[in-house]
């Protein structure tokens, strides 16, 4: 079985400029979340959704931060402008619904991307 | 207070030792909580769920204290594969992570 697929896997960018990221969660997972994991720290969850629609983006920076899923499969997230502190990974991980599991939700991290903004 | 609160080690310890460490939670009433490993530079992969009785997968065993609100991972018989940092996680039907403690196994 797939697993979740991200990319870029490496990201370089200049502070002020924008990037974007991709993630194609496992098939058959309606729920998508993006985290950020600064080095030395856990993830934090940035968005979640449940199929096309968000059920927590409390934690995105919205003055720079957007994503989104419009087909309620693969996703994207974008951050412009960069600055210096979004250096970090960027970790999408599927699960197959938490309407569905609740509680006992387990999460499928994709191997992230690594964004350095200089 | 932090939602989840984990030692960050590291935990140096020598192939065939056991090792545990501990993980506090502030919700009281949070109900489902997991170990996830995380290798150095890969994603998180879930290891093991955490049931209120305690629960064992080979060499490794959780626990639940609700009374002083932490989850507990023991490792026995290390080996120097366990070198990981483990992410403590609590789901209040939103997932809060730790920032991990760092086991390092060595020969």
């Amino acid at each position: 079985e797939a697993g979740v697929a991200q990319s870029p896997r490496y990201k370089i960018i200049e502070k002020r400029q924008s990037v974007a990221f991709w993630c194609n969660p496992i098939s058959g997972h309606a729920t998508l979340y993006w985290y950020q994991q600064i080095l030395g720290q856990g993830p934090k969850l940035l968005i979640q959704f449940q199929n096309n629609g968000v059920v927590d983006d409390s934690q995105l920076p919205k003055d720079r931060f957007s994503a989104e899923r419009l087909k309620g499969v693969d996703s994207t997230l974008k951050i412009q402008p960069a600055k210096l502190e979004d250096s970090a990974v960027y970790l999408c991980a599927s699960s197959l619904d938490i309407l569905l599991t609740g509680l006992n939700e387990k999460l499928f991290f994709g191997s992230g991307t690594q964004l350095s903004v200089l | 207070r932090k939602e989840v609160e984990q030692d960050p080690g590291p935990f140096n310890v020598p192939e065939g030792a056991t090792v545990a460490f501990n993980c506090t939670y502030s919700n009281s009433a949070s109900q489902s909580f997991f170990w996830y490993r995380q290798d150095c530079r890969k994603e998180p992969k879930l290891l093991m769920s955490v049931y209120s009785s305690g629960n064992e997968d080979g060499r490794f065993t959780a626990q639940l204290n609700r009374a002083s609100q932490y989850i507990s991972l023991l490792i026995r018989d290390s080996k120097l594969s366990d070198s990981a940092t483990y992410l403590c996680v609590v789901n209040d039907y939103k997932l809060s992570f730790g920032a991990g403690t760092t086991v390092t196994v060595r020969a």
